[in-house]
């Protein structure tokens, strides 16, 4: 089973509809990410956690909110998508001590 | 802000021959440079990585170097196969920050000619 999976793979929505993307992990990491990729711009960081009390803001954070449920769930809601936000979301995880980030297999998210 | 440049964003070659990626950082207290493999349909994989006390680092047909004075890092893949086609990231990050100051670079697309 994948270390850290998504749901769901792939969402097409409309405009001004609230959005929930989830994450979940199993490989006990306390920190815990939310990026956003487009084309041509690579990995943007929007918001991360490093325990269940901690929420950061990112480097693009507007428009999104989040939250962690547990050490193991950091989900990222989108309140009313719009349709520059369609993009490839990815959830990511990474061990206190470690630089290295865990990617699970990305949202694909259309918002028409 | 700080960022990283990646180039080319598209890099064709045939099976054998090496395949060169290269990239330039901005912030001068990056220590921390990790190259990611993307593949189509899942997340990005860390392939080799490598800190600014290292010069060169190698793992069976991928490498990587830096060049801290130039601020330069590059992958260096040899005899191509390929599986190896895929996106490929780098990226610059502060270490033992928990990676929420990394840049990502945007990112090359890598085809191996059978």
């Amino acid at each position: 089973d994948a270390d850290v999976t998504q749901t769901p793979r792939n969402r097409i929505t409309k405009t001004g509809k609230r959005i929930m993307l989830e994450c979940s992990q199993t490989k006990g990491h306390d920190r815990m990410y939310w990026y956003r990729q487009d084309p041509g711009l690579g990995l943007r960081l929007i918001y991360y956690s490093f325990d269940v009390k901690d929420i950061n803001k990112g480097e693009i954070s507007d428009g999104y909110s989040v939250s962690r449920q547990a050490q193991a769930k950091f989900s990222l809601s989108l309140e009313s998508a719009i349709p520059n936000q369609t993009a490839l979301y990815f959830c990511a995880t990474g061990g206190y001590g470690t630089d290295t980030q865990y990617f699970g297999p990305g949202t694909r998210l259309t918002v028409l | 802000g700080e960022n990283v440049e990646q180039h080319p964003s598209t890099l064709s070659v045939q099976e054998g021959d090496s395949a060169v990626i290269k990239c330039t950082y901005s912030d001068s207290a990056s220590n921390y440079f990790p190259w990611y493999k993307q593949e189509l349909g899942k997340g990005p994989q860390l392939i080799i990585d490598i800190r600014s006390n290292v010069g060169e680092k190698k793992d069976q047909r991928i490498a990587v170097t830096l060049n801290k004075t130039a601020k330069h890092f590059s992958l260096h893949i040899t005899e191509t196969q390929p599986e190896d086609s895929a996106v490929y990231f780098c990226a610059a990050s502060i270490g033992d920050t928990g990676g929420f100051k990394t840049i990502f670079g945007a990112g090359t697309r890598l085809f191996v000619k059978a």
